[in-house]
């Protein structure tokens, strides 16, 4: 069974500055995909990034990227010069490819400071 | 990628009654997924829903309990049924579009009384 595992359930940042979110994962597959998700107060899950795994080069996304390690299963999140409104639960998520259903992490609270 | 349009937004409500979240989508998608949230905590997956076909639940859930219906192709509804206090989290529906991007629903934020 796939798991998805997010050990920080806190993080604060000062704005500008910035900051790795943890994200481990388990699969028996070798082929999936990787997501971060975001999800402000407003309730609205607003995808972030994703990562093929079968591509070794990183995702990037303006000033997000990730630091996908597929042999040690690890998914982290780098968000660079952190605004306000980065402040969020922010979710990692795991899909096979021989699935359709998608697998969350417990979620890291993100708190951007001014 | 797709649009959804969830209501309610939110309700409140008094326990053993029941509550009907719809989704619309605006493209046709094969499969609509029903997430809980509850308060604090991540996404479990309640159900996939394809049209034609009874959803498929997850472990804990049932169907006399969250009925799903998916008349079409743009359409599906989740009820709570009997509600109690312990069923108050949010309700999301959720699409796959091209290349495995999942699109979410604003949510339903469910409070039992």
């Amino acid at each position: 069974a796939q798991t998805v595992t997010q050990s920080q359930p806190e993080m604060s940042v000062q704005e500008a500055e910035t900051v790795t979110l943890s994200c481990t994962y388990d699969t028996s597959e070798n082929n999936y995909y990787l997501f971060w998700y975001k999800q402000p107060p407003s309730r609205q899950m607003i995808l972030v990034i994703r990562q093929e795994a079968y591509k070794q080069q990183n995702a990037t996304e303006n000033r997000f990227s990730v630091n996908f390690q597929k042999a040690a299963k690890s998914f982290s999140l780098k968000i660079s010069d952190s605004q306000l409104g980065d402040t969020a639960m922010y979710f990692c998520a795991l899909k096979e490819t021989s699935g359709s259903r998608l697998t969350f992490g417990e979620g890291t609270q993100l708190t951007v400071n001014p | 990628s797709a649009v959804i349009s969830q209501k309610p937004s939110r309700d409140i409500c008094q326990r053993g009654t029941s509550l009907t979240i719809q989704c619309q989508v605006d493209s046709q998608v094969t499969m609509m997924f029903w997430y809980r949230q509850q308060p604090g905590q991540s996404l479990t997956l309640i159900a996939t829903a394809n049209q034609g076909s009874e959803a498929t639940y997850e472990s804990g859930f049932v169907i006399d309990k969250f009925p799903i219906s998916r008349p079409n192709l743009t359409f599906s509804t989740l009820t709570v049924s009997n509600m109690s206090p312990e069923d108050s989290s949010i309700y999301l529906c959720s699409v796959v579009t091209d290349n495995y991007g999942y699109t979410f629903g604003s949510g339903t934020r469910l409070t039992v009384v």
